[in-house]
Order: structure tokens, then C-alpha cells, then sequence
């Protein structure tokens, strides 16, 4: 069964609006959190690591004031993405290490959100 | 510099046959992790299947194998008797110890009837 959750799944705002994406790992605790923004027929790209009850590590290029991430909680972390514009559009998806399940370093992906910004 | 490279945008493949798909990476580090994820049209990242750098026997897991040659930096994910339920996004990952992932571009794969 699935080990990290996300939530919401899908999302529709006007442009300007802030929206939080909420992720959580379920049934282990997880220190360390990583979010993913993925365009259409894209790949994967790394936004940040997000590390409970510290600041988050942003990638080259991703706007720390744009893309707030707070993780509060060993088993849950957010994304809020402030003052959406139609650019800011995509896939969101985040992922954890589970130590005690499976391969080590294996990352664990929640069903991800697709954000539409009108 | 760390870079994962998949050469193959879209596979076909009769279903009940085999199909590879290729990964190559690119790394400095002697330590690292190798894996496949699965995506489907839902948008989830399934985990299918992980490769050690210092294993010297390659992993298998039910129908998915890795073909990993160390040498040539190659760990290909081949999957036996392909189902429909295969179609998807093929991403290969890698992590070199104490760092993060870097994905492939992905492979499309279409299983046909």
C-alpha cells in the first residue's frame, strides 16, 4: 500500500491565490522530505529538501519566497505556493525515505497534485 | 558531474514478450544506488526495483529485472511477459551516497494486445 499521502490531489485557484500541499508519510517517520515539480512528458525536477524542524534546501533556480515549505511534523511536510500564477501550473509530487522499508535510499512517492492556475 | 541518461522516448512491445530499457548514468562517486520508478497516468512514482553499486549480482524483483553493468555505467530494466498494465513512463534514478536523486527523461512504454 501506498506510504506517503498527498493531499489535495488535484487543484484548481485564480491567479494570485496561495495553495498548500499538504504531504505526509504514513506509518514511519520521516526526517527528511523532498518535493518535485514535473511538466507534461517531463521528468522529475528536484524544488527542495524539506528537513523537519529546519529550513528547507532549495534547488539552484527555485524562489525560496515562492515556494514556502514548512516541515512541522517527523510525518508531515507542506508546500505553499504563494501568489500562484498560470506559470506556476504543474505537477507537484513529494517523497520520503522509509529506512525500515525496502532498498536503502529508496524514495517513497506520494500520488502527487495537479495544480491549475487560472 | 552526475547525469542519467535514457536514449529511448517510446518502446513498443507485444504483450506477454520482453522488453528492455536502457540507463545510463554518469558519476565520480564509487558509491551510489540505482533504481527504476513506474509511473503510470495517475501521475504515482511506483517504486520497481533498486541496485547497489557494490552488488555484484543484479537485482531482480518478479517480473523486472536490472541488467546492470558497472563498467559501462548501463543498469537496463528489463520486464518479462509484459502486461497491458505495464504501459507507462519508465524513469531511471540514481543517488550517489549522501545526495540526491537525479532522473532520467524517461522511456514511454506502450504495451500492445
Amino acid at each position: 500500500g501506498a506510504v506517503v499521502s498527498q493531499h489535495p490531489s488535484w487543484v484548481i485557484c485564480k491567479s494570485g491565490t496561495s495553495v498548500k500541499i499538504e504531504c505526509r508519510s504514513l506509518d514511519f517517520q520521516a526526517t527528511t522530505m523532498f518535493w518535485y515539480r514535473q511538466f507534461p512528458k517531463q521528468s522529475l525536477m528536484l524544488m527542495a529538501t524539506s528537513n523537519e524542524g529546519s529550513k528547507a534546501t532549495y534547488e539552484q533556480g527555485v524562489e525560496k519566497d515562492k515556494f514556502l515549505i514548512n516541515h512541522a511534523s517527523l510525518t508531515l511536510s507542506t508546500l505553499t505556493v504563494t501568489s500562484a500564477h498560470p506559470e506556476d501550473s504543474s505537477f507537484y509530487i513529494c517523497s520520503a525515505r522509509d529506512r525500515k522499508r525496502g532498498p536503502q535510499e529508496t524514495q517513497y512517492f506520494g500520488p502527487g497534485t495537479r495544480l491549475l492556475v487560472l | 558531474a552526475q547525469k542519467i541518461t535514457q536514449t529511448q522516448p517510446g518502446m513498443f512491445v507485444q504483450e506477454k514478450e520482453a522488453v528492455t530499457l536502457d540507463c545510463t548514468y554518469d558519476t565520480s562517486d564509487q558509491s551510489y544506488g540505482l533504481f527504476w520508478y513506474k509511473q503510470p497516468s495517475s501521475g504515482e512514482m511506483i517504486f520497481l526495483i533498486y541496485q547497489g553499486s557494490y552488488d555484484e549480482q543484479n537485482a531482480t524483483e518478479g517480473r523486472y529485472s536490472l541488467n546492470f553493468q558497472k563498467a559501462r555505467k548501463s543498469a537496463n530494466l528489463v520486464i518479462s511477459a509484459s502486461q497491458l498494465g505495464d504501459s507507462a513512463m519508465y524513469f531511471c534514478a540514481m543517488r550517489p551516497i549522501f545526495n540526491k536523486f537525479y532522473f532520467g527523461s524517461g522511456t514511454k512504454l506502450n504495451v500492445k494486445p
